[in-house]
């Protein structure tokens, strides 16, 4: 099983809609769940993280974490075209944090909005 | 500007050549990674320096050698070195404690293998 898997999509969505970006990860022990934005020819650019179950909204992206599913999400609410990238999720631990190591990713979701 | 700033930006190299991708970062963090971007793939980490010190070391062909200096830089020396090794190579940084695990991205250097 893969550490965290992500639907490579894409996710295509009109202009103005929600768009649900989900990811599942294996590590029972991950603590910190991260979103990541990479555009075309860009480097990942950190959109959230979240570590308690439940939600955390910012601006437009709410992050949704259910720990015992081994579930996060990101919701994208009235998406705009500028929206349209590639959608990266990660998770670390805290032993995995403290020791140097790093985020593993999910091969990311494409989304393309159209307006 | 992202606080971690990659040199060169865009690098062709023939198979036969030495040359050295180069990082530095302005975020006072004490991490920092090597990641591979090929396309269609997922980032695959490479190396990770904690401290100045190697962690973790993603078995990565010999002929990519990592060097970190100090805290702020860090360098991936490449020689001979292959056609599929083309990619956006990226180097990111983090502070371990808050946001745990919290990792800043340069913007990458695109290698190309001739």
């Amino acid at each position: 099983q893969k550490e965290v898997e992500q639907n490579s999509g894409p996710l295509s969505v009109p202009e103005g809609a929600i768009a649900s970006l989900n990811c599942t990860y294996s590590d029972r022990g991950s603590q910190s769940f991260f979103w990541y934005r990479q555009y075309s020819g860009k480097s990942p650019e950190l959109i959230m993280f979240i570590y308690s179950n439940g939600d955390k909204e910012d601006g437009r992206f709410t992050a949704q974490l259910n720990k015992a599913s081994q579930y996060v999400s990101l919701l994208i609410r009235d998406s705009q075209p500028s929206d349209s990238a590639t959608y990266l999720c990660a998770v670390n631990s805290r032993a995995r944090a403290q020791a140097g190591t790093a985020l593993i990713f999910g091969k990311g979701t494409t989304l393309s909005v159209s307006s | 500007e992202t606080g971690v700033t990659q040199t060169p930006r865009h690098l062709v190299m023939g198979m036969t050549n030495k040359k050295s991708l180069k990082c530095e970062q302005h975020l006072g963090h004490n991490a920092m990674y090597w990641y591979k971007q090929s396309a269609k793939k997922p980032l695959e980490l490479m190396f990770v320096y904690s401290l100045e010190e190697r962690v973790e070391n993603n078995s990565v062909p010999s002929r990519f050698s990592p060097e970190c200096p100090n805290s702020s830089h860090l360098f991936l020396h490449l020689h001979t070195l292959q056609p599929e090794d083309s990619a956006l190579y990226l180097c990111a940084s983090s502070h371990p404690l808050y946001p745990v695990g919290t990792i800043y991205f340069g913007e990458g250097s695109w290698l190309t293998v001739v």
